[in-house]
């Protein structure tokens, strides 16, 4: 079983609907990171949280760390949100800390 | 301020091969850190340097190395290629490291014959 998983895989939305994509993870972390990838393969970090809630124009994302959730919303989704959308976790193992990734959640928001 | 830049963007190996890929980061930032993306795997923690010295380290064999210079510029290794190497080879940078958002490279497009 993956240390992070993500909900849904893919995810189709019309312009303007209001977009849930879910993470969940099994081990205990120092926080949680969202990413997003676009085609071209550019990956740009959108939040790094360890607790509640933080809101970037049309992105929020909350984490609930009792029972190892986060989620990542877009309101008011345009095609240019269109893009793979990953969830990264910061662990403790030994005396290093390292990111373990979720598999991502490609999101296609059409006009 | 100029991004994080990866060389070279593209690169065609042979299976035991040797090859480096080289990252500048953000001038300012003192951590860089690489990653493999794989259409199987998806993405995968390497390794993170922070003032010329590994930080962290992810779950892979010895075959793969870097180093980080003075300047922050690092340097990353794989030797004795094998075609399950292929990938999408990223770093990112930030100030302080794994604590802190990270800005990404393009990336490099490995292939291995």
């Amino acid at each position: 079983k993956n240390e992070v998983e993500q909900s849904p895989q893919n995810l189709t939305a019309q312009e303007g609907e209001f977009i849930t994509i879910n993470c969940s993870y099994s081990v205990g972390i120092s926080a949680l990171h969202w990413l997003q990838q676009h085609p071209g393969g550019g990956i740009v970090s959108l939040f790094m949280l360890s607790s509640g809630k933080k809101k970037h124009g049309r992105l929020i994302a909350t984490i609930n760390i009792q029972e190892k959730h986060s989620s990542l919303h877009i309101t008011a989704s345009h095609p240019r949100d269109s893009a793979v959308y990953i969830c990264a976790v910061r662990v403790r193992e030994g005396g290093s800390e390292k990111l373990v990734f979720g598999k991502g959640t490609k999101l296609t928001v059409n006009p | 301020k100029a991004g994080v830049t990866q060389t070279p963007r593209y690169l065609i190996k042979t299976r035991g091969q040797q090859v480096t890929l080289s990252c500048s980061p953000i001038s300012g930032h003192r951590s860089v850190s690489w990653y493999q993306q794989t259409p199987g795997q998806g993405l995968q923690f390497l390794f993170e340097y922070f003032s010329e010295t590994q930080r962290n380290k992810g779950n892979f064999p010895g075959r793969f190395s870097g180093r980080q210079f003075s300047n922050s510029r690092s340097e990353m290794n794989v030797s004795t290629l094998e075609l399950g190497d292929s990938a999408l080879y990223l770093c990112a940078s930030s100030l302080q490291g794994l604590r802190q958002s990270e800005f990404f490279g393009p990336g490099t497009r490995l292939t291995v014959t």
